[in-house]
């Protein structure tokens, strides 16, 4: 079955744009996590959504928000961009709420100049 | 705080030698830890976990409670093993949110 999509893979803007990254989970899969991936700082989750609900947020500001369509895709969005949010930001999806193994897409590379 | 230490950046080994990829977590109850991989130009993907204690591309790690570890360990390291280690928690106090270490990047070297 096809993996997880990201959409699109690689991503210019100027500061204080703002920016809108797809996801698409494995068919069937209820659960969207989005991280942030930097050279610093490693991975880190920015929020979880399971049956269009947020259920879990990281420790990230509010120009960072997500939603989730009742087909289980996801968007995440960030307004007023700064150097800082240049990034790979992945989405994994799971099966269920409790379900343990994420899988992973490729993810969007997002620059910001 | 729900943390995950990977005290190493770069992990230079010979092919053929030992390797073990550190991890320590610090975690109120029982943790349950992952080890993801990704090697180049791919996805972050699943290696193993330590319900399961299962090999993995000759990968094993094992869950030491007393020293709140969970390293990484393969006999004889292989070119194809370079890649980012991630070391990842289940917070199970948090609805199952992932909790990952910061990544500790392995160089085979011929």
């Amino acid at each position: 079955k096809a993996g997880v999509t990201q959409t699109p893979r690689y991503l210019i803007k100027t500061r204080g744009q703002q920016v809108t990254l797809s996801c698409s989970p494995i068919s069937g899969h209820r659960s969207v996590s989005w991280y942030q991936q930097t050279p610093g700082q490693g991975l880190q989750f920015l929020f979880e959504y399971f049956s269009e609900t947020q259920r879990n947020k990281g420790n990230f500001p509010g120009r960072f928000s997500g939603r989730q369509f009742s087909n289980s895709r996801s968007e995440m969005n960030v307004s007023t961009l700064e150097l800082g949010d240049s990034a790979l930001y992945l989405c994994a999806s799971s099966l269920f709420d409790r379900d343990t193994e994420a899988f992973f897409g490729q993810g969007t590379r997002l620059t910001v100049v | 705080a729900q943390r995950v230490t990977q005290p190493e950046k770069l992990l230079s080994v010979f092919k053929g030698a030992p390797v073990e990829l550190k991890c320590n977590y610090s975690y109120s109850g029982s943790p349950e830890l992952f080890w993801y991989v990704q090697y180049s130009r791919q996805r972050l993907q699943l290696l193993l976990r330590h319900i399961s204690r299962e090999s993995i591309k000759g990968f094993t790690a094992d869950l030491n409670k007393g020293e709140t570890s969970f390293h990484l360990k393969k006999p004889f390291a292989q070119e194809e093993d370079s890649a980012m280690y991630y070391c990842a928690l289940i917070d199970k106090n948090r609805d199952d949110k992932i909790i990952f270490g910061k990544g500790t990047r392995l160089h085979i070297l011929p």
